[in-house]
């Protein structure tokens, strides 16, 4: 089964409004992290926040994290244009520094957000 | 800070040839670095994980014999794509861990568009 699965597939939003994107993730994991890549480029790291955070904030955005049901959210406030973008959430599985699953990430399938100018 | 180069930025070969991808921390020291694969409007797939002087381990389903990696130096990983064929054309790659246990951000190249004739 797949680790990371995030809805909605597609998000199409006018500027100025909020776009929320959900992750749900199926084992116990060290942290997660939110990552936007730009069509046919690299990914962008977006923000972390471990498995004993509930809330993370970084600019216009914001990550929640509830381990009991498994799950995350991003939400990215007064959206952009430039915000335009597949936006991934990536799962790192608990384990100790060293061991072999250490720093592995497990990636969703992503969430395509389209802000219309 | 922080930055990953990759080698080339796309290519372009016929069926049969090998093909190099180099993935290098510019910046900074990485002992493990990571190679992801994505087809088009799919996520990342964890490929392999590579830890400089010892041998990569790969994620199951992945041929090692097919994907050759090399992690000769804390800054240089490379991926050689053996043999290739049509379905290995694909989006490559690579993250670079700055010492595994200190941090958990992986910061990724810009990656490596493989098209095979």
């Amino acid at each position: 089964s797949q680790q990371g699965e995030e809805d909605p597939q597609a998000l199409s939003i006018q500027e100025g409004e909020n776009a929320t994107m959900n992750c749900s993730y199926k084992t116990s994991i060290n942290n997660l992290q939110w990552y936007r890549q730009n069509s046919g480029r690299g990914l962008v790291h977006l923000i972390l926040i471990r498995s004993n955070e509930r809330e993370k904030h970084s600019g216009r955005l914001r990550v929640t994290l509830d381990t009991s049901k498994k799950s995350s959210s991003l939400l990215i406030t007064a959206s952009r244009a430039a915000d335009t973008a597949s936006y991934f959430c990536a799962t790192a599985a608990s384990g100790r520094a060293g061991g072999t699953s250490y720093g592995k990430l497990t990636f969703g399938q992503g969430t395509i957000l389209t802000v219309h100018p | 800070g922080a930055v990953v180069s990759q080698h080339p930025s796309w290519v372009i070969c016929k069926s049969g040839t090998s093909v190099k991808i180099e993935c290098r921390s510019l910046d900074f020291q990485a002992t493990t670095m990571f190679w992801y694969r994505q087809f088009p409007k799919q996520s990342l797939m964890l490929m392999a994980t590579s830890n400089e002087g010892s041998k990569a381990t790969y994620e199951q389903g992945v041929e090692k014999d097919k994907f050759l990696i090399n992690h000769a130096s804390l800054t240089l990983s490379t991926l050689t794509v053996t043999s290739a064929h049509p379905e290995d054309s694909s989006f490559y790659i690579c993250s670079a861990q700055i010492l595994a246990g200190l941090t958990d951000t992986q910061y990724f190249g810009p990656g490596t568009r493989l098209t095979v004739l």
